[in-house]
C-alpha cells in the first residue's frame, strides 16, 4: 500500500528563520507527483508547493522548497525565511500517476511561526 | 475564473437526520474528490469522480454515505441519518487540466456538526 508520513506533528519556527517539515512516502512506483499543501486557520487547502517523480532538480517557488531524494522516498518542505502568515498546517500528498490517480494524504504537520 | 465553491458553508444538525453537502467544481475540471477532515486530523478520501467512468466509492465509511454528481459538475455528498462521529470538515477538490493536471484545487469546506 501506498503511504505517505510526517513524523512531526507540531513544529515553531522564530520568524524570519529557516524551518525543515519532513515527508516520507513508500510506493512501488515509478511515475507519481509530491506535494506540500498549506492550511491556514481558515481552512481554506492551498498548494505550496509541487514535485514531478521524473526531475532530479528539486522545486522551488520563492521561500518555499524541497530536498526531493527519490532513492531514499523523502520530500521534505524548507521554508525560508518564515513569516507569521506561514502559520498553517502543512500536508504532504502523493498521487500516483500511472494508476488511481488518488491522492495519499500525510497527517500533517502544525506549523506555527513566533514573532 | 471562480474556484471551487461549496455550500453550505457550516450546517449544524440532529443526529438521526440527513443532509446533503454541494461542491461545485471548477469549470471544465473532470475529475472530483470528496474528504473528510476531523479536528486536527488529516484529509480522510471518501470517493472520487472522473468524468462519465463509475466513481471510486472506496473510501466511503459506510453505506449511510452517498454521492453523486449530476452532468460532470456538481457534486451532492449525502449522509443519511447522521450520528455525532460524522462531525469534521468536508473538503471538496478537483483535479486541474493542462499543466495542472495532476494539482488538486479545494474548496473551502462545510463544516458538519451533528447534535
Amino acid at each position: 500500500a501506498q503511504t505517505v508520513t510526517q513524523s512531526q506533528p507540531e513544529m515553531s519556527v522564530q520568524e524570519a528563520e529557516t524551518v525543515t517539515l519532513s515527508c516520507t512516502y513508500d510506493t512501488s512506483e515509478n511515475n507519481y507527483y509530491l506535494f506540500w499543501y498549506k492550511q491556514p486557520p481558515s481552512r481554506q487547502m492551498i498548494l505550496v508547493i509541487r514535485q514531478e517523480a521524473y526531475k532530479q532538480q528539486n522545486a522551488t517557488e520563492n521561500r518555499f522548497s524541497v530536498n526531493f531524494q527519490k532513492a531514499a522516498k523523502s520530500f521534505s518542505l524548507k521554508i525560508s525565511d518564515s513569516q507569521l502568515g506561514d502559520t498553517a498546517m502543512y500536508f504532504c500528498a502523493f498521487i500516483d500517476t500511472s494508476g488511481t490517480y488518488k491522492y495519499i494524504f500525510g497527517t500533517g504537520t502544525r506549523l506555527k511561526v513566533l514573532a | 475564473g471562480a474556484g471551487v465553491s461549496q455550500s453550505p458553508s457550516n450546517k449544524v444538525t440532529e443526529k438521526g437526520k440527513d443532509v446533503e453537502l454541494r461542491c461545485d467544481p471548477i469549470s471544465g475540471h473532470t475529475a472530483l474528490y470528496w474528504y473528510r477532515q476531523s479536528l486536527g486530523q488529516g484529509l480522510e478520501f471518501l470517493i472520487y469522480f472522473q468524468g462519465n467512468s463509475a466513481p471510486d466509492k472506496s473510501g466511503l465509511p459506510s453505506d449511510r454515505f452517498s454521492a453523486e454528481r449530476t452532468g460532470g459538475s456538481v457534486s451532492t455528498l449525502t449522509i443519511q441519518r447522521t450520528q455525532q462521529e460524522d462531525s469534521a470538515v468536508y473538503l471538496c477538490a478537483s483535479r486541474g487540466t493542462g499543466v495542472s493536471y495532476n494539482e488538486q484545487f479545494f474548496g473551502p469546506g462545510t463544516r458538519l456538526t451533528v447534535l
